[in-house]
């Protein structure tokens, strides 16, 4: 079975830094799907970015990047210029897109502050 | 694109009842739905997972007979909490994954999120 770990339960950020979320996963897939999701406190769940283990290339989307270390099996969130709206949960997930139900496995979450 | 609707958005309802939330695909035909329940502050757990004309396949621990799910259409899942108790209120949260051949179909794109609470 996967498991994804988010150890850091909390991180806090001064606005328009940088903040780095980290994640790990343990699985013996090769292929196989990564995601961050974001939560902000109306609970919607937002795609953030999303992560093909057979690309090398890390993915971007505007201000958000990731690590992605398939060896090491860590997959960190890199989010620059944080702002106020950065604020929320912020989940990783792993998907093994094997047969006709791809299940995500998240992580427990990590709380991000950003302040003023 | 990609969005997912849930209705309705909040229910408070008497311990003994039923409810029924609904989950649509508003721009995308979804051969999968997921249902999760969420606690504050805590990760999402997947209660089970439907797929359109078939019986839905429930997470262990997870009571079908209590939490009804039908997939009856490729843009329609709904929940149905039956004979609900004040143990049941939760946030649950359905997620929908594309038809196969439109593309980006690993990915699972989530609803708001229904508040319930039983009294």
């Amino acid at each position: 079975a996967q498991t994804v770990t988010q150890s850091q339960p909390e991180m806090s950020v001064q606005e328009a830094e940088t903040v780095t979320l980290s994640c790990t996963y343990d699985t013996s897939e090769s292929n196989y799907y990564l995601f961050w999701y974001k939560q902000p406190p109306s609970r919607q769940m937002i795609l953030v970015i999303r992560q093909e283990a057979y690309k090398q290339q890390n993915a971007t989307e505007n201000r958000f990047s990731v690590n992605f270390q398939k060896a090491a099996k860590s997959f960190s969130l890199k989010i620059s210029d944080s702002q106020l709206g950065d604020t929320a949960m912020y989940f990783c997930a792993f998907m093994n897109p094997t047969g006709a139900n791809s299940k995500l496995t998240f992580g427990k979450g990590i709380t991000l502050s950003v302040r003023p | 694109g990609a969005v997912v609707s849930q209705h309705p958005s909040r229910v408070i309802c008497k311990s003994g009842t039923s409810v029924k939330i609904e989950c649509r695909s508003l721009d995308f035909q979804a051969t999968t739905m997921f249902w999760y329940r969420q606690f504050p502050k805590q990760s999402l757990m997947l209660m089970a997972t439907s797929n359109e004309g078939s019986k839905a396949t429930y997470e262990q621990g997870v009571e079908k007979d209590k939490f009804l799910i039908n997939h009856a259409s490729l843009t329609l899942s709904t929940l149905t909490v039956t004979s609900a108790h004040p143990e049941d209120s939760s946030f649950y949260i359905c997620s929908a994954s594309p038809h196969s051949g439109q593309g980006a179909e690993e990915t699972q794109y989530f609803g708001p999120g229904t508040r319930l609470l039983v009294l």
